[in-house]
């Protein structure tokens, strides 16, 4: 499974637009790219997942150049309720899900 | 619907014991991960179970041990307690015939190993 790289932590204000990058120079012909989303003592939910190109939910929306090498989860006007840690995974449907440390994101008002 | 169930919530045991943790996947979903995380760091998987079958384990001891039963639901054993086995335990599930990596994650069993 590709190894991913991204900021250990971020910081925004209410509002503003948030852009988290994750690096995975190793990724897969077949590996996929999934953002998830964990808030304290709760289970990871999932947010968003993309092959390559654009993908856009009512949630956020996921950049991914042609190289596939990095992508980038965008976070539209969060809010203090974003605040939570973000975590970007790549691999095929079948495997098992390989967390990384993720990226805190703390929203102020 | 109900989305993925875990009992307990939180569990107190002392070194040497043992522990069973349980899990009730989405109605439909025929596939229960576990996965174990520690304060700090992203959730580690532990095994995979389809149909009943382990198709996957990750990087843990034989002191962890699990099952799926013919109504999907699964079990998570852990022998021998260690204080480093003190961790949020999380079970998720997934449909079948998935074309998604979308796991549905249950709240977790909050482990205290004393």
């Amino acid at each position: 499974l590709a190894k991913t790289t991204q900021p250990i932590s971020m910081d925004s204000y209410e509002g503003q637009e948030v852009n988290i990058t994750c690096s995975h120079n190793n990724i897969a012909t077949n590996d996929y790219i999934t953002w998830y989303q964990q808030f304290p003592s709760q289970g990871p939910r999932f947010i968003i997942q993309g092959y390559k190109t654009k993908v856009t939910n009512e949630v956020a929306s996921l950049f991914i150049p042609a190289d596939r090498k990095s992508s980038t989860l965008s976070l539209p006007r969060v809010s203090l309720s974003d605040t939570a840690v973000y975590y970007c995974l790549v691999g095929w449907v079948t495997d098992k899900l390989i967390f990384g440390t993720g990226t805190r994101l703390q929203v102020f008002p | 619907d109900a989305g993925v169930t875990q009992s307990p919530t939180h569990l107190i045991k002392t070194r040497g014991q043992h522990v069973t943790l349980r899990c009730s996947p989405i109605s439909g979903h025929k596939s229960v991960s576990w996965y174990q995380q520690v304060l700090g760091q992203g959730p580690q998987f532990i095994f995979q179970y389809y149909e009943k079958e382990e198709r996957g384990r990750g990087n843990f001891p034989d002191r962890f041990s699990a099952r799926q039963f013919p109504n999907y639901s699964s079990e998570l054993n852990v022998n021998a307690l260690l204080l480093g086995d003190s961790a949020l335990y999380l079970c998720a599930s997934s449909p079948p015939d998935s074309a998604s990596y979308e796991q549905y994650f249950g709240p977790g069993t909050r482990l205290t190993v004393t």
